[in-house]
């Protein structure tokens, strides 16, 4: 099953701002939307926004989500060292009746 | 505390099976799709099943479909995978994730490692 695009790799400095993108199709992201998750190292994903723009319970105000057309976003602003991980988006496939994953983006604070 | 604790990972040989349990507490598990989402080790993460509230709709990634199944018990807050004709690119750590609406993986298990190799 055929997997949604993110950068490999984003940099930003401390305090910044940094977008990440997620593309798919109108059959994913473009259907329902898209899903993000943080996974810090040796440690299981984290949700923190789905639907597009829904941010659960616990999740900072610097991570706020958006989608336009076929492309998913997640922008984190005033960046923090511990905001270094990998970020997943993900949505439901409604074609592929499949769950689908980009294939993550590694973010560094500089 | 909403708690998803998988159990049953382990060393296989290629073609070999394996089930994996996961029980889950601290949350109303009949309301929630149940999946398991997979990540070999330094990969992305893999969706590999999915199922509903009452087990009615299960969905599987082509690559395990004919060799694995979910399955769960709502009465015992379960989920299990059994895996059969496991395969050296199965080796990976299996998490039990749960989606309360059935649009996002929201609930994280901290994952069993399956090693498939002889």
């Amino acid at each position: 099953q055929a997997g949604l695009t993110q950068p490999p790799s984003v940099s930003k400095g401390l305090r910044q701002t940094a977008t990440l993108t997620c593309t798919g199709n109108s059959n994913n992201v473009g259907y329902q939307g898209a899903a993000w998750l943080q996974q810090h190292q040796g440690h299981p994903p984290k949700l923190l926004s789905y639907r597009n723009t829904n941010r659960p319970s616990g999740i900072s105000e610097r991570f706020s989500a958006s989608r336009s057309g076929d492309t998913a976003s997640l922008t984190i602003t005033g960046l923090q060292p511990e905001d270094e991980a990998e970020y997943y988006c993900s949505a439901w496939d409604g074609r592929l009746r499949a769950w689908v994953f980009g294939g993550g983006t590694t973010l560094t604070v500089l | 505390e909403v708690q998803l604790v998988e159990s049953g990972g382990g060393l296989v040989q290629p073609g070999g099976s394996l089930r994996l349990s996961c029980a889950a507490s601290g949350l109303t598990f009949g309301i929630y799709w149940m999946s398991w989402v997979r990540q070999a080790p330094g990969k992305g993460l893999e969706w590999v099943a999915t199922m509903n509230q009452d087990g009615s709709d299960k969905f599987y990634v082509d690559s395990v479909k004919g060799r694995f199944t979910i399955s769960r018990d709502n009465a015992r807050n379960s989920l299990d995978l059994q895996m059969n004709s496991l395969r050296a690119e199965d080796t990976a750590v299996f998490y039990c994730v749960g989606e309360e609406k059935g649009d996002a993986f929201d609930t994280w298990g901290q994952g069993t490692m399956v090693t498939v190799s002889s």
